[in-house]
């Protein structure tokens, strides 16, 4: 079975800073890979995505994230942080087009700091 | 906008009682999904069901069940509740890996 490891339960960052939020997974094949939002008191908003092809991918919000096969890593990125970032962000992995069912991570809670 | 629906989003139940959460989705998806969520722990997949009248469990099923009836109407079911059932249940339905997820039911066991 797949699993997602989010090995930073909380992150502090200082607004206009670089942002790495990481993500490991398991499973055997090449895997689907999500990255979602959650603000306070909001519902899940999907950032990005990969299921094939080039391994750097946009999302929005001026997110990226980075598939490294090597690594089973699927790290966030972001260049320059913003107050309105301050989230819980999960990562998540799926298996198979046909159930279309996500393991999530544990999540990372981001705090902004003036 | 696809539109998933969660009939209530606080709920105060007490031990014992039978509980009914209600997920409508409006764009005919075939895949349906209940999690809940809670600190610390991420979401946990509880049931879901892939066609009218079809269900799975997930990784944590025990203590609850799932109806299925109608394609856009997917119910969480928990037969008997308990404290440790206190949780926030997120609904979703998607197409393609398209999640949609509800705003979810912060259920609190009393």
């Amino acid at each position: 079975a797949q699993s997602v490891t989010q090995p930073d339960i909380h992150i502090t960052v200082s607004e206009g800073a670089s942002l790495e939020l990481r993500c490991n997974y398991s499973y055997g094949a090449t895997p689907y890979l999500f990255w979602y939002v959650q603000s306070p008191g909001q519902g899940l908003q999907l950032l990005l995505k990969y299921f094939s092809g080039d391994t750097l991918v946009q999302g929005i919000k001026g997110f990226e994230a980075e598939f490294k096969r090597s690594q089973s890593s699927f790290n966030l990125r972001k260049p320059s942080v913003h107050w309105s970032d301050a989230a819980e962000y999960f990562c998540a992995v799926g298996d198979d087009f046909g159930n279309e069912k996500l393991t999530f991570g544990t999540g990372t809670r981001l705090t902004i700091i003036p | 906008d696809v539109k998933v629906t969660q009939s209530s989003r606080y709920l105060v139940k007490r031990t014992g009682e039978k509980v009914f959460l209600e997920c409508v989705q409006d764009m005919d998806h075939e895949n349906m999904f209940w999690y809940r969520q809670d600190p610390g722990l991420g979401l946990r997949l509880i049931y879901f069901s892939y066609d009218v009248k079809m269900k799975e469990k997930g990784d944590i099923p025990e203590g609850y069940s799932v109806s299925r009836e109608k394609k856009e109407r997917f119910s969480l079911i928990l037969e008997s509740a308990s404290t440790n059932q206190t949780s926030m249940y997120l609904c979703a339905s998607t197409t393609n890996y398209g999640y949609t997820f509800g705003s979810g039911t912060r259920l609190t066991v009393v």
